[in-house]
């Protein structure tokens, strides 16, 4: 069974642009979140979707938006990108939120 | 507000002890706590989960215990290897929140 795919990888930003990362979760897998890592924050939730439906947001600006698409891939999106965006995304699929999340490899965003 | 605390400090353990990972929690009533190890670069990876109504859940030398009346999550590695050297991540899913929640994770180092 292939696990969650995050892409790009890497990837090196300016201030001011946007950017769009993409997930493709597990076969069967409905519900994708979204999280940032940073040294200083940890993992912060940036939201949930389950069956095309985002159904839970964390506290961030809305600079930061995602949709799910009928197959359960996932995209999230960053505009008016700042310093403060660069971090490691990582994208999680599981059955529901409440079972055992499959995290991708993430994407490490660096914005210059 | 609500908080889940982990030991920001890393312990730091002779190989063949057993390795205790605190997990503690306030504001929150979680129906789900899972346990993720997380290594340098590379998204968190699922160990253990545990429900509300259960105490304590063992999987080969990993062990969880879940106190609700004390808000506190136990995690222990018994027999520990250097190759169990990781950072050990607890999250809280509460109810229908559709969120999953981690800690900032707690740092274990396995000398040899």
């Amino acid at each position: 069974k292939a696990g969650v795919t995050q892409t790009p990888r890497y990837l090196i930003k300016t201030r001011g642009q946007q950017v769009t990362l993409s997930c493709s979760p597990i076969s069967g897998h409905r519900s994708v979140s979204w999280y940032q890592q940073t040294p200083g924050q940890g993992l912060q939730f940036l939201f949930e979707y389950f069956s095309e439906t985002q159904r839970n947001k964390g506290n961030f600006p809305g600079r930061f938006s995602g949709r799910q698409f009928s197959n359960s891939r996932s995209e999230m999106n960053v505009s008016t990108l700042e310093l403060g965006d660069s971090a490691l995304y990582l994208c999680a699929s599981s059955l529901e939120v409440s079972t055992e999340a499959f995290f991708g490899q993430g994407t490490r965003l660096t914005v210059v | 507000s609500q908080k889940i605390e982990q030991n920001s400090e890393a312990l730091n353990i002779q190989e063949g002890k057993t390795a205790t990972l605190t997990c503690n929690y306030t504001n929150y009533s979680p129906a789900y706590l899972q346990w993720y190890r997380q290594d340098p670069g590379r998204g968190p990876v699922f160990l253990l989960l545990i429900r509300e109504n259960e105490k304590e859940k063992r999987k080969e030398r990993l062990k969880v215990t879940f106190d609700t009346t004390l808000k506190q999550s136990l995690f222990h590695i018994t027999a520990s290897q250097p190759a169990d050297s990781a950072t050990y991540l607890c999250a809280l899913v509460r109810g229908s929140s559709y969120k999953l929640i981690f800690g900032s994770g707690t740092r274990l180092l396995v000398r040899p």
